[in-house]
């Protein structure tokens, strides 16, 4: 099993520019989350899914817009990178949430 | 909302030393509790969980104890290594996780 991938690991952006960051499971699991961890924050929730075609806002979603139209797949879209969006990206995919979450190797993006 | 409170570190052992690490949270209705570790530029791995009032969790000599009279799930350690230092950090779930701050943990030999 490869558990959650992400791509890409590394991404540089310009600030204005537009990306989606891919996550996918292969797990069959219903619940996934995209989070955010910056230097003495934790780890911020942006979106999370319960199951396909259902998506719901985090803590911090101004920005980023997500859709779940399988199973498998979550991707994040930055619509227009800003400098405030460098970060290290996380996802995360869970069969109930219950037993705890599986966490992808993360995406690390610096927007200049 | 449901939040998390942990101690905040930095925290500092010897080799062999006592490992506390305090956690508090507020939620309602009876979530599940975990406590997950982050190795110096890896992802979050899940340490241990415990899903009802009383259940100990454990692994790799780490428990916790869900405590819902003082909603508390403390991370302890009898004898911390070398290769314990990492970030710890406290969450709860079910629908969606919500984590406290990190506690990073620096073990010296």
């Amino acid at each position: 099993n490869a558990g959650v991938t992400q791509t890409p690991k590394f991404q540089v952006l310009k600030t204005g520019q537009s990306m989606t960051l891919q996550c996918a499971q292969d797990m069959n699991h219903e619940y996934m989350s995209w989070y955010r961890q910056d230097p003495g924050m934790g780890l911020r929730l942006i979106h999370y899914s319960v199951g396909a075609g259902i998506t719901d806002q985090g803590e911090v979603p101004n920005g980023y817009n997500v859709s779940r139209s399988t199973t498998e797949d979550f991707p994040l879209r930055l619509l227009s990178a800003a400098p405030s969006q460098t970060s290290v990206y996380f996802c995360a995919s869970s069969q109930t949430g219950e037993g705890g979450y599986t966490f992808g190797s993360g995406t690390r993006l610096t927007v200049v | 909302g449901d939040s998390v409170t942990q101690m905040e570190g930095p925290v500092t052992l010897s080799e062999e030393a006592f490992l506390t690490i305090n956690c508090t949270y507020t939620a309602t209705g009876y979530p599940s509790l975990f406590w997950y570790v982050q190795y110096p530029g890896e992802g979050l791995q899940l340490l241990l969980k415990a899903t009802k009032a009383d259940d100990k969790g454990s692994n790799k000599g780490f428990e916790a104890t869900y405590r819902k009279e003082t909603t508390s799930f403390h991370l302890e350690k009898g004898s911390v290594q070398v290769s314990d230092s990492a970030v710890y950090f406290c969450a709860l779930s079910p629908e969606k996780l919500v984590f406290g701050k990190g506690t990073k943990l620096t073990v010296n030999p």
